[in-house]
């Protein structure tokens, strides 16, 4: 079946620092990548998406590069805030008739200044 | 665009006790997922719908758990019988049918605690 492995946590960085969260998966077909973030005491918010290989998502100074001959999608963001800290999770969809997400464990991310 | 809502926010039961869940997607968004996270885990797929239509159910979804779409608007996550295993977030998400590749936009949660 799909899965999803992302790094494993927590992340503690310095403001200004550069990012890179890995995340390499397991699908059936070609599936439609993700990266949503869940802010402390938020709700979970796509940040970036990627439909087929090759393809770049971008959003808020992260990016993420759905690479098929790897099977990978990691985040990454060159300047961190601490305003970035939050859990960020990897998820695929196979698309196929229901759509569903398969998600990773999450990353967490603090940022200090 | 009001979001998706989920509606309480929190519960606290006791073992044995039954609790229901609902949550209103974005206003014509025609797919609705339930999704139960663990703490320290990633959401995980238990049921979906097309309007009115459950069209899956995870494994994860016990005998326990029923979910309903009547006309295909809001929904609800009833449990039976609850048990401490049942402890977690709850979240609910919708989409939209050929929308920009199916993006789920999901609610902030319930958080049921079973003691």
């Amino acid at each position: 079946g799909d899965s999803v492995t992302q790094m494993e946590g927590p992340v503690t960085l310095s403001e200004e620092a550069f990012l890179t969260i890995n995340c390499t998966y397991t699908a059936t077909g070609y599936p439609s990548l993700f990266w949503y973030v869940q802010y402390p005491g938020e709700g979970l918010q796509l940040l970036l998406k990627a439909t087929k290989a090759d393809d770049k998502g971008s959003n808020k100074g992260f990016e993420a590069t759905y690479r098929k001959e790897t099977t990978s999608f990691h985040l990454e963001k060159g300047s961190v805030q601490v305003s970035d800290s939050a859990v960020y999770f990897c998820a695929l969809s196979s698309g196929g008739s229901n759509y569903k997400l398969t998600f990773g464990k999450g990353t967490l991310l603090t940022v200090n200044p | 665009d009001t979001g998706v809502s989920q509606d309480p926010r929190h519960k606290i039961t006791k073992r044995g006790q039954n609790v229901t869940f609902r949550c209103d997607p974005i206003s014509e968004h025609n797919r609705l997922y339930w999704y139960r996270q663990t703490l320290g885990q990633g959401p995980e797929f238990l049921t979906y719908f097309q309007n009115e239509a459950q069209l899956e159910k995870s494994r994860l979804l016990s005998d326990r758990f029923s979910a309903e779409r009547p006309k295909g608007s809001f929904s609800t996550l009833e449990i039976q019988r609850t048990e401490q295993g049942d402890s977690a977030m709850y979240l609910c998400a919708s989409s939209l049918t050929g929308g920009p590749q199916e993006t789920q936009y999901f609610g902030p949660g319930t958080r049921l605690l079973v003691l």
